[in-house]
């Protein structure tokens, strides 16, 4: 149980153009999402908290006007990474939790590539 | 600032042999601490966690010790396998309040056979 299915596992694109990145939880209604980035050998960063209907909440440092988050269902968060440059390029992680006291399961990432 | 240290920032160790990953923490308002493993180009896993009003949690071959008063806790892989090379990460968690993880820097393991 308590599957968190994450698309695209690897995008690569040219500079310049807008990424999409779907995180789905499987067998259970997530009422937040998460968001995080992973360079190279490195911790996982919080980017963002997206509880399902509101507004995402972002860390400080995160462009919310790039890193665009949408949760419009209990089972489904989107990221786009807006005109997407080679700095952006990371893996993307996210994550789901059924409610307040309970674990965040984890998808797969998404390792992003711009060129 | 680094919520929650992990040390050490690499581990080799023999299969068969006992592994151990130590993290410290300041914030007591944390309630929640779990471990993940993580392979390349995978997303962590929940591995074992462990709440403030226990000091031992055993699954498996997999043990967390948790020192309230040092604000310490680890996670000891015991018999290790090569199986088991991979990153772990701690991290904390105030469940009660804001709710997010925090994560330590993590720890490469390899188990050599």
């Amino acid at each position: 149980g308590a599957v968190v299915s994450q698309h695209p596992s690897w995008v690569i694109c040219k500079s310049g153009t807008s990424v999409k990145i779907e995180c789905r939880s499987l067998d259970f209604q997530a009422t937040t999402m998460f968001w995080y980035r992973q360079f190279p050998k490195q911790s996982l960063m919080l980017m963002a908290t997206s509880n399902e209907g509101s507004k995402a909440t972002y860390e400080q440092g995160v462009e919310k006007d790039k890193f665009l988050i949408n949760h419009a269902s209990l089972t489904l968060s989107t990221l786009t990474v807006t005109s997407a440059h080679p700095e952006d390029s990371s893996f993307y992680i996210c994550s789901a939790r059924v409610g307040g006291g309970k674990p965040q399961h984890f998808g797969d990432g998404t390792r992003l590539s711009i060129l | 600032q680094q919520q929650v240290k992990q040390s050490p920032q690499s581990l080799i160790v023999q299969k068969g042999g006992i592994s151990i990953i130590n993290c410290a923490y300041e914030n007591t308002a944390f309630d929640y601490f779990p471990w993940y493993q993580q392979f390349p180009g995978k997303g962590p896993a929940l591995l074992i966690a462990i709440r403030p009003d226990v000091s031992e949690k055993k699954e498996g071959r997999f043990t967390i010790s948790f020192n309230k008063s040092a604000k310490q806790f680890s996670l000891h892989i015991m018999d290790s396998q090569p199986g088991d090379s991979a990153t772990y990460f701690c991290a904390a968690d105030n469940q009660t309040g804001a709710n997010n993880l925090f994560f330590g820097t993590g720890t490469r393991l390899t188990v050599i056979p």
